[in-house]
């Protein structure tokens, strides 16, 4: 069954810092890769996708990930982070003719002002 | 609406209280999806519709959660005899394309407390 890691289950760190967050996923055949976030009281929202083709990927909010295929990772980074950024993220994966997409725990990322 | 709609928001029920949780999607998306979203893990899937057709069932947890989309709109996720074990967010989500097209909107979820 497929799974995802994420690294860090909780984050802290001050505006301006660089994040990144980790994830891997354990299928072997092509996926789809996704970063979702949750601000506090809100719902998850799409960061950014990757399907194909350039695999660094540049969200909204001057997010970006990379995929590295041969270590099955995709992991999300920001290089100045800002107090609105505090949420959770989610990794998810989603195999290419799939149904659903399977979720990481998530990392809780608290930005100190 | 401008987004997916979730009633009600939260729900506390009794142990083996039947529940009904409630979904509308944006209007026309053709595929809906039910996540299961447990204290500090990420959503677990539950099941998902391609307009009426309940096409993957497989993450229902037992034979006392059923869900249905009967005019390919609103959808409506049940619990029966419900337990603590059963405590969670349930999320809806949907999609103008099909599963393959991968682009989500998510409701805000209901929150099931059974005690």
């Amino acid at each position: 069954a497929q799974s995802v890691s994420q690294h860090n289950h909780h984050v802290i760190l001050s505006e301006a810092a660089s994040l990144e967050l980790g994830c891997n996923y354990s299928y072997g055949g092509t996926v789809n890769l996704f970063w979702y976030v949750q601000y506090p009281g809100q719902h998850l929202q799409l960061l950014l996708k990757y399907f194909s083709g350039d695999p660094l990927v540049k969200g909204i909010k001057g997010f970006e990930a990379e995929f590295i295929k041969s270590k099955f990772s995709f992991n999300l980074r920001k290089p100045s982070v800002q107090w609105s950024d505090t949420a959770e993220y989610f990794c998810a994966v989603k195999r290419e003719y799939g149904n659903k997409l399977v979720f990481g725990a998530g990392t809780i990322l608290r930005v100190k002002s | 609406g401008a987004g997916v709609s979730q009633s009600p928001r939260y729900k506390v029920a009794k142990r083996g209280q039947d529940v009904a949780l409630r979904c509308d999607p944006i209007s026309g998306h053709v595929s809906l999806f039910w996540y299961q979203q447990a204290l500090g893990q990420g959503p677990e899937f539950l099941t998902y519709f391609q307009n009426e057709a309940q096409l993957d069932k497989s993450g229902l947890p037992s034979d006392r959660f059923f869900a249905e989309r009967p005019e390919g709109s609103v959808s409506t996720l049940k619990i029966q005899r419900t337990q603590q074990e059963d405590s969670a967010v349930y999320l809806c989500a949907s999609s103008f394309g099909t599963s393959r097209v991968g682009r989500y909107t998510f409701g805000s979820g209901t929150r099931l407390t059974v005690v």
